[in-house]
C-alpha cells in the first residue's frame, strides 16, 4: 500500500489567493483526519470525517478554512482566502475502526507557505 | 476535556545512554494513550499504545512505555539510544477512540 498521499508537498502562494490541498486516504480505511502543525501550537486536529461525513470540525479556524470529503478515496483541505499566519505544515490521516482504538496513518505532509 | 503535558521541550542524550521522555494527561474517564514519533520532513508514525491490560508497553524501535493510572503519566523509555533516534516524540490521549489529542512534543537529540 502506498499509504496516505498528500499533493502537493509544498506549497508557496500570495496572501488572499485561494489554496487547495489534497488527500488521498489508505484504501478501506473510514475516518480521515486534517491536522495543522506549526511551532507555536503545535498539532492541531482541524477536522475529522468518518465514511466521507465530518463528525467534528471545531478545529477549524475560521470560516476561510473548509473540508471536503467527496467519496472514500479523496478529500481537500481549502483555504480561501489565504493569510500569512496560515502558513504550517498540514497533514492528513487516515484509520479504519475495529473493536479496539485504531492507529491514524499520517501523510508526509503539505508545507504552506503564505507571503 | 482531556489534555495532554509532555514535561521536556527537547531532551539532548549521548549514544547508547538510556532515556525517558516524560508525558502527563488529565481525563476524568479512561482514556488510551499513544506515542508517535515524527522524523525531520516526515508525517507521524506510531510507536507503541495503550488500549488495556499490562501496563507496561513495547513498541517499535526498542521503545517502550509504562502507564501508571494512579500518576497520570505514559512516560517513554529506551535503555540504550542510537543517532538514528534523533526525532521528535508526541504523546497522545483518546477517549472516544478516534480523535486523539498531542502534548506538545519534545524533541529528543543524540549526540555522538
Amino acid at each position: 500500500d502506498a499509504g496516505v498521499i498528500q499533493s502537493p508537498r509544498h506549497e508557496v502562494t500570495e496572501m488572499g489567493q485561494e489554496v487547495t490541498l489534497r488527500c488521498k486516504p489508505i484504501s478501506g480505511h473510514d475516518y480521515l483526519f486534517w491536522y495543522r502543525q506549526t511551532m507555536m501550537r503545535g498539532l492541531e486536529l482541524l477536522i475529522y470525517f468518518n465514511n466521507n461525513v465530518p463528525i467534528d470540525d471545531s478545529g477549524m479556524p475560521e470560516d476561510r478554512f473548509s473540508a471536503k470529503m467527496p467519496n472514500a478515496s479523496f478529500s481537500t483541505l481549502k483555504i480561501q482566502p489565504s493569510e500569512p499566519r496560515d502558513s504550517a505544515v498540514y497533514f492528513c490521516a487516515s484509520s479504519f475502526w475495529d473493536r479496539e482504538i485504531h492507529e491514524q496513518f499520517f501523510g508526509p505532509g503539505t508545507r504552506l507557505t503564505v507571503l | 476535556a482531556q489534555s495532554v503535558t509532555q514535561l521536556d521541550s527537547q531532551v539532548p542524550v549521548f549514544e547508547e545512554a538510556p532515556v525517558e521522555l516524560r508525558c502527563n494527561y488529565s481525563s476524568s474517564v479512561s482514556v488510551y494513550l499513544f506515542w508517535y514519533v515524527q522524523y525531520p520532513n516526515q508525517g507521524l508514525q506510531l510507536l507503541l499504545k495503550y488500549l488495556s491490560g499490562s501496563t507496561l508497553v513495547k513498541g517499535i524501535n526498542g521503545f517502550e512505555a509504562e502507564f501508571n493510572k494512579s500518576q497520570t503519566s505514559f512516560h517513554l523509555r529506551k535503555p540504550s539510544v542510537h543517532i538514528s533516534d534523533t526525532a521528535e516524540y508526541f504523546c497522545a490521549v483518546s477517549v472516544y477512540g478516534n480523535k486523539l489529542v498531542f502534548g506538545a512534543g519534545t524533541i529528543l537529540r543524540v549526540k555522538s
